[in-house]
């Protein structure tokens, strides 16, 4: 069965700090996706990673997947207070049942 | 432009009252999901359609059932609402398999 997890479930920070949110699977894939939510809010895509080594920026936010490691990052950068949000990485199970898994989430506050 | 509508955005429904949720797109995707999240949890797979193919997670109770009329809509169908159904319900859409997810809004879902 393909686990997720992230870490930290809670971040709290100052503005300007860089830090970075781990998502670890259990088992073999080679997509993974991070996505937003705000209080209340659906579920805003973020990125796409499609393959070992791939890394996509939007922003202050950077995203990194190691498939040998089984292992994501998302990396934030001299944050900011609009960054507060809850952060989910989901990993595709392709060929067996076909669907997303999604990890806990991590909560994000950042203190202005 | 909103491309995965639901409606409505708040329903309230008395314990074992029926209630159906909905929700269309704009988008032409394959694939629509309807997803389950409890405060402060990751969202949870009911089930999904492929086309008109109907695919049930194995731990979604027989309460839940869903219909896929058309390409466009997607219903959520609770047959008896109890008081642990409370949550917000997301549709989601992708154009295929494994593809980047689509959000709507959610659907909060109060149980009296």
């Amino acid at each position: 069965e393909l686990k997720v997890e992230q870490n930290p479930l809670f971040l709290s920070m100052q503005e300007g700090k860089n830090y970075t949110i781990y998502c670890n699977y259990s088992t073999t894939s080679d997509r993974l996706y991070w996505y937003r939510q705000d209080p209340g809010k659906s579920l805003e895509s973020l990125f796409v990673l499609l393959s070992n080594g791939a890394v996509k920026q939007e922003g202050r936010l950077m995203a990194s997947l190691d498939t040998k490691a089984r292992l994501s990052t998302l990396h934030i950068t001299a944050a900011v207070h609009d960054l507060s949000a809850t952060y989910f990485c989901a990993v595709f199970l392709m060929n067996r049942d076909d669907k997303i898994i999604f990890g806990k989430g991590t909560r994000l506050h950042i203190l202005p | 432009d909103a491309m995965v509508i639901q409606n409505p955005r708040y329903q309230v429904t008395q314990f074992g009252k029926p209630v159906t949720l909905s929700c269309s797109q704009t988008l032409n995707h394959n694939v629509m999901y309807w997803y389950q999240q409890k405060s402060s949890q990751a969202p949870k797979l009911l089930f999904h359609y492929y086309d008109k193919d109907f695919n049930n997670e194995a731990d979604t109770p027989d309460n839940f059932q869903s219909r896929r009329p058309n390409t466009s809509f997607c219903f959520l169908d609770i047959r008896s609402p109890g008081l642990g159904d409370a949550a917000m319900y997301l549709c989601a859409t992708s154009r295929d398999l494994g593809e980047t997810q689509y959000f709507g809004p959610g659907t909060r879902l109060l149980v009296l």
